[in-house]
């Protein structure tokens, strides 16, 4: 069945480590790939977005997602994290244009200070 | 900065009863979605609109839930009789896909609606 797939369900980091949550998909043709946010108590936000270009794609906050085709992958990064980075990370494939968007299972950040 | 509105924020309720969540999205939004998601889950598609038309409620449990947007804004999903497996979040999003318009094809999402059945 096509799917997203977040391996990591749990992760826990101190200040200042680097960040790499993976997120691979299974759907073939033109996907446009994204990673949302959810901060506690708050509501499911874009982090970034990558539709087409530079597969290296940058977004608020710090974080970058490379989008390597020949591995199905869009891992999220982050060089340097915060305790204000922890919430739980979701990644999202809309696939060929469909407007359809479908998500992985999360991942949950805990940034120790 | 413009939101999809979302009511009620929390809402508990007996097995059997009825409930009802909103959604208002974002105005200009023509695509509206209601996802369920489950305590340490990711978001899942319970149904689409576009307009005011669904266009996929294959996960929808037609036996007790429906949802309806009239005149293709504001939107309405309903639950009768309640379970206590629909304990979840309810989220409503909305999006468009008119290329070149700032967030273009990419979800806004509300607060949601946390329902707990007892």
């Amino acid at each position: 069945a096509q799917s997203v797939s977040q391996h990591n369900h749990h992760v826990i980091l101190s200040e200042a480590a680097s960040l790499e949550l993976g997120c691979n998909y299974s759907y073939g043709g033109t996907v446009n790939l994204f990673w949302y946010v959810q901060y506690p108590g708050q509501h499911l936000q874009l982090l970034l977005k990558y539709f087409s270009g530079d597969p290296l794609v940058k977004g608020i906050k710090g974080f970058e997602a490379e989008f390597i085709k020949s591995k199905f992958s869009f891992n999220l990064r982050k060089p340097s994290v915060q305790w204000s980075d922890t919430a739980e990370y979701f990644c999202a494939v809309n696939p060929n244009n469909f407007n359809k968007f479908y998500f992985g299972s999360g991942t949950k950040l805990n940034v120790k200070p | 900065e413009a939101e999809v509105a979302q009511s009620p924020r929390y809402k508990i309720t007996e097995k059997s009863q009825a409930v009802a969540f909103w959604c208002d999205p974002i105005s200009g939004h023509a695509t509206l979605y209601w996802y369920r998601q489950i305590l340490g889950q990711g978001p899942e598609l319970l149904v689409q609109f576009q307009d005011e038309s669904v266009v996929d409620d294959s996960q929808l449990p037609k036996d007790r839930f429906s949802a309806e947007r009239l005149k293709g804004v504001d939107s309405t999903l309903k639950i009768q009789p309640a379970e206590l497996g629909d304990s979840a979040m309810y989220l409503c999003a909305s999006s468009q896909m008119v290329l070149a318009s700032p967030g273009a094809g990419e979800l806004f999402f509300g607060e949601g609606s946390r329902l707990t059945v007892l």
